[in-house]
């Protein structure tokens, strides 16, 4: 079946804009990730659900950002007032169930704020 | 959180040859992922395997939980394992910095 597929792909915002990021994880999973990846970084944590519950939103850097999955499928994660610090590849993961389960992630939306 | 640290942090083999990469862990977890991430981005799972060994072509994994490290290994490297190579562990998944791995023809 289809993988996990995030769009847009590439956004460009200027800062002070709000964006919002999409995440169409594999159909069923239970558990979604979202995760900031700056250049030669390792993805950091930044939330986690499961089904429509967020049960960890630890590593959500600010109050700027903000990350919903209403039904317990499509997630969204908004960034408000974007700044430069902000440039990074936001990559979504889901998996089938529990949190120990083997992660899929999606391509990635590559956000450059200039 | 855990600290995970991967080494080395780069590695450059001759086609055909064969290498480890470790992952050393600072606290006890119960789930370690690997991961290959490719010259495009895209992070692709290759083992989850929080304790002991997994083997798929010509790679493999051994994960020693107790004594928290993990190590992959990659047999006659081809071109196309070039890219960086994650290990993430816990149940946020924390990364590690990654190996970045160039295999020349």
């Amino acid at each position: 079946g289809a993988g996990v597929s995030q769009s847009p792909r590439y956004k460009v915002a200027k800062r002070g804009q709000d964006v919002a990021l999409r995440c169409d994880p594999i159909s069923g999973h239970v558990s979604l990730f979202w995760y900031q990846q700056a250049l030669g970084q390792g993805p950091e944590f930044l939330t986690y659900f499961q089904n429509e519950a967020q049960l960890d939103k630890s590593g959500l850097p600010s109050d700027r950002f903000f990350a919903e999955r209403p039904e317990g499928s499509v997630s969204t994660l908004k960034i408000q007032r974007t700044q430069q610090e902000d440039s990074a590849v936001y990559l979504c993961a889901s998996s089938s169930r529990l949190v120990t389960e083997t992660q899929y992630f999606g391509p990635g939306t590559r956000l450059l704020v200039l | 959180g855990i600290q995970v640290e991967q080494s080395p942090p780069d590695l450059i083999l001759q086609e055909g040859a064969n290498s480890t990469l470790r992952c050393n862990f600072s606290d006890s977890v119960n789930n370690l992922q690997w991961f290959h991430q490719n010259p495009w981005g895209q992070l692709i799972n290759l083992f989850y395997i929080p304790s002991g060994t997994k083997q798929n072509g010509r790679l493999s994994a051994t994960t020693v939980a107790t004594e928290r490290y993990s190590l992959l290994y990659i047999s006659s490297s081809q071109t196309t394992d070039s890219g960086v190579y994650f290990c993430a562990v816990g149940n946020q998944f924390y990364f590690g910095t990654g190996t970045s791995l160039t295999v020349i023809p």
